[in-house]
């Protein structure tokens, strides 16, 4: 079974601060690494893919992959009311580009 | 540019009964995706089309859910005997040729009384 694990949550931050979403995969075969933002009652939306050890941006968004950890984390600078959103983890699995492991995701709030 | 479109966005039936779930992939997009996911859980794979077959269907919990994709566009998944414990949202994915970035429609909700 491969595990994807995410910080349980809910996480609180103030406006215009960073906020810090990490996440851990048991599949040392997995080579595609994904966040996707989900607001209540709507459906995830891809925010972030990363492939490579290291850091990628995108705007306010930083995603940072280390396979010899097995771990991936998002950072968003400048955190704004709209990034209130639960934030799912997912690492594909196996031969099909899109079977993905989702985490149970992390619920971000971030306050006026 | 539509995005995934599923219908009917909620579908209450009562235990026993068969439903179909309907989805129209993003355009171009060969590649489409099954998931469901429970509250507070994150999406779990169903199964996966390339064109019309069913490239990967392990993920299908048992026999009495299937689907179909019989032109390589839309694609319906079927349940029969539905249980209470089928309630979830169904999400459908599609993705361009060649990537394994997921784009979701907004979901199909399940209420099995």
């Amino acid at each position: 079974q491969k595990e994807v694990e995410q910080n349980s949550g809910p996480l609180s931050v103030p406006e215009g601060a960073i906020a810090s979403l990490n996440c851990t995969y048991s599949d040392r075969g997995s080579q595609s690494f994904f966040w996707y933002r989900q607001y209540s009652g709507k459906s995830p939306e891809l925010i972030m893919s990363i492939y490579s050890n290291g850091d990628k941006e995108d705007g306010r968004f930083t995603a940072q992959l280390n396979k010899a950890s097995q771990y991936v984390s998002l950072l968003i600078r400048d955190s704004q009311p709209s990034d209130s959103a639960t934030y799912l983890c997912a690492v594909n699995g196996g031969s099909t580009l899109g079977r993905l492991y989702f985490g149970r995701g992390t619920q971000l709030t971030v306050w006026p | 540019g539509a995005g995934v479109s599923q219908t009917p966005s909620n579908k209450v039936t009562e235990k026993g009964k068969y439903v179909e779930l309907r989805c129209d992939p993003i355009s171009g997009h060969t590649a489409l995706y099954w998931y469901r996911q429970s509250l507070g859980q994150g999406p779990e794979f169903l199964i996966y089309f390339q064109g019309t077959g069913a490239a990967d269907d392990s993920g299908l919990p048992n026999d009495r859910f299937f689907a179909v994709r019989p032109e390589g566009s839309v694609s319906t998944l079927k349940i029969q005997r539905t249980e209470r414990g089928d309630s979830a949202v169904y999400l459908c994915a599609s993705s361009p040729p060649g990537s394994g970035e997921l784009f979701f429609g907004e979901g199909s909700r399940l209420t099995v009384l």
